[in-house]
């Protein structure tokens, strides 16, 4: 079985700052890791994706994350936030072995401050 | 541009009064899901469809049901709605291991 774990559920940050956010995993196969973004009442945007090869894989809007399979983590960064990078992020794992279904972790939800 | 779109937005019922939400895609995905939301909550997934092929979760209660008619549209139905029962429900499409793609989602409202 899989379990996503994300370990800060707020992240306060000031505007232009840098961020991370961080997420761990547990899964007994490979897994796929996913970051997505969701915006109040509204669905969730995909904003990265990691299935195979390079362990550092870049997004959309400037995030970043970078997958270590010995620690187990997949954590998230953008160098410097903007105001709308508030929203509630979403770390999940899927995987053949889940057919493809997806484990969320508890979502992180950052503030950025003037 | 391809997509996935949920309606309605936002949906009121009464206390055991049934309600059905829809979803429909143009992105000819061969999956869908249907996940619940509960406020400051991951979503939760309740069933979904691998083609016509139905898989509920196991701790999914007997309340909601899915329907899917053609690989466009799926329904999610709450026979009794209950006041626990208030949240987003997101519908999202997938094809093989691609990303999932999610709905704007329907807040479910339950007076």
């Amino acid at each position: 079985a899989q379990s996503v774990t994300q370990l800060d559920s707020q992240v306060p940050v000031f505007e232009e700052a840098p961020v991370e956010l961080r997420c761990n995993y547990s899964s007994s196969v490979s897994v796929y890791l996913f970051w997505y973004v969701q915006y109040p009442n509204q669905g969730l945007q995909l904003l990265l994706k990691y299935l195979s090869g390079s362990t550092l894989v870049k997004g959309i809007n400037g995030f970043e994350a970078e997958f270590n399979k010995s620690q187990t983590s997949f954590h998230l960064r953008k160098p410097s936030v903007h105001i709308s990078d508030t929203a509630e992020y979403f770390c999940a794992a899927g995987g053949k072995a889940a057919g493809n279904k997806l484990t969320f972790g508890g979502g992180t939800r950052v503030l950025v401050k003037p | 541009d391809a997509m996935v779109i949920q309606n309605p937005r936002y949906q009121v019922t009464q206390f055991g009064k049934p309600v059905t939400l829809s979803c429909s895609q143009t992105l000819n995905h061969n999956v869908m899901y249907w996940y619940q939301q509960k406020s400051s909550q991951a979503p939760k997934l309740l069933f979904h469809y691998y083609d016509k092929d139905f898989n509920n979760e196991a701790d999914t209660p007997d309340n909601f049901q899915s329907r899917r008619p053609n690989t466009s549209f799926c329904f999610l139905d709450i026979r009794s709605p209950g006041l626990g029962d208030a949240a987003m429900y997101l519908c999202a499409t997938s094809r093989g291991n691609s990303p999932l793609h999610f709905g704007n989602g329907t807040r479910l409202t339950v007076t």
